[in-house]
């Protein structure tokens, strides 16, 4: 089954304490980005990454970090995550990004930060 | 910069009838993309319709249309006959054509249908 995978679905963590939100697709698509949605102010970009070894940075960057060693892995990593990093994160994917721009969603990671 | 704006928080529909989600956008640029996305309580995001700014012709999909005016910059969505099935989040979003092709969310409607 084609799909977005991220994990873990949801995190409570304290403030200060590194962590790490998985994402994975199985469709060989090109195109991978990180969205925090929070309420009242839609979808944000994070981060996103064109290719593989390729990322660049979206609306809100700041407190997180991506790598894109594979195609198919996208990692995002908050070094010292504050409470303001509270939010629910979506990874997305796209084959036809340039073209179409439709993107595949994760099911989202709800991240909490005491 | 381009932004979107979805000006209805809420909306209620009674089931079997139509309801209109209105979105409208600013941009300057000439060729872009628009979409409408779902989001129902499982929280995964769904393309529901895209339409393409060169595109005179209203997209539908199904019980799902769009009204398209590239003058006003509006974008609105027409959901007719309701199902419970359609109670969602639903968020408007453009894509620019520019370098990064970014994409731009309204902060989303809530629909709500009544049985």
């Amino acid at each position: 089954e084609a799909q977005v995978t991220q994990n873990p679905r949801y995190l409570i963590t304290v403030t200060g304490k590194k962590l790490t939100v998985t994402c994975s697709q199985n469709m060989n698509h090109e195109y991978m980005s990180w969205y925090r949605q929070d309420p009242g102010l839609g979808l944000r970009q994070i981060y996103y990454s064109m290719n593989v070894e390729v990322t660049d940075k979206g609306d809100v960057p700041e407190g997180y970090k991506v790598s894109r060693k594979e195609k198919r892995n996208f990692p995002l990593i908050l070094e010292s995550p504050s409470p303001n990093q509270t939010s629910l994160y979506f990874c997305a994917s796209s084959w036809s990004w340039q073209v179409t721009g439709e993107l595949f969603f994760g099911e989202g990671s709800r991240l909490t930060v005491l | 910069a381009q932004t979107v704006t979805q000006s209805q928080p809420e909306m209620s529909v009674q089931e079997a009838e139509t309801v209109t989600l209105s979105c409208t956008y600013d941009t300057s640029e000439s060729d872009y993309y628009l979409f409408w996305y779902k989001q129902p309580p499982s929280r995964q995001m769904i393309l529901v319709i895209r339409q393409e700014a060169y595109k005179q012709q209203n997209a539908t999909e199904n019980r799902f249309s769009v009204n398209f005016q590239k003058a006003a910059k509006s974008f609105s969505l027409k959901i007719s006959d309701s199902q419970l099935g359609d109670a969602a989040m639903y968020f408007c979003a453009y894509r620019s054509m520019d370098s990064n092709y970014q994409l731009i969310w309204g902060a989303g409607t809530k629909l709500i249908i009544k049985p």
